[in-house]
């Protein structure tokens, strides 16, 4: 089965500093991988999605990029962070069916 | 983005007794619906992924059903638990893959 990894867990950052969030896939190949963000008292919404190598779709206009440097490393990244990207990050990958599965997420507060 | 929609926000239930909360989302162009549990300090974890209208779905004291040609889908649980306090999530499937969440119904169950 499926294991995601993600780091860091937590992470405070003042605003205009870059970003960049890793998540490693472990257990399948060629995995459709996904990025969501919670804002604070929100739902999961969806921010990239790609389902290979170097093939990204996004969501949702913003200050965030994605990429997809390997089968299953996914990173989010941004070059400026703004007060607004403050929220908690969620990788996740298809399993056989179309359940997905997630990892631990990473706390971002931007300060 | 697809407007998936959750109620109660919240419940408070009395541990041994049953409770049920709703999803509802859009009736046409149906293709999944799918129910994740998210624990506290845990990642959401699926339970239910539904595809046919009159679908009905079981995992322990966990169930759902499914009417696509409404557009709603009920979680029920029955005699309550601790262990059954979470956020329980629904998302509406694509047959791209992409998951489009509501804003969850947190569960509180006191002992």
């Amino acid at each position: 089965s499926q294991t995601i990894h993600q780091w860091p867990a937590t992470l405070v950052q003042p605003v205009g500093s870059p970003l960049s969030l890793e998540c490693t896939v472990e257990g399948t190949s060629n995995p459709n991988l996904y990025w969501y963000r919670q804002a604070a008292g929100r739902g999961l919404q969806l921010l990239f999605y790609s389902v290979g190598i170097g093939q990204i779709s996004s969501e949702v206009p913003q200050n965030l990029s994605a990429s997809r440097p390997q089968d299953r490393q996914f990173i989010l990244s941004s070059k400026k962070l703004l007060l607004s990207d403050s929220g908690f990050y969620l990788c996740a990958c298809t399993g056989q069916g179309d359940e997905q599965y997630f990892g631990p997420g990473t706390r971002l507060t931007v300060t | 983005i697809l407007n998936v929609e959750q109620s109660p926000q919240s419940l408070h239930v009395q541990e041994g007794d049953s409770t049920n909360f709703t999803c509802s989302f859009p009736s046409s162009n149906f293709y999944a619906l799918h129910w994740y549990r998210w624990e506290t300090a845990k990642s959401p974890e699926a339970l239910f992924v539904m595809t046919l209208n009159g679908d009905e779905k079981k995992k322990g004291r966990i169930s759902a059903t499914l009417n696509t040609k409404e557009g709603y889908s009920y979680l029920y649980i029955k005699g309550s638990q601790p262990e059954d306090s979470a956020t329980y999530l629904c998302a509406f499937g694509s047959n791209d893959y992409k998951l489009s969440f509501g804003a969850g119904t947190t569960v509180t169950v006191r002992a």
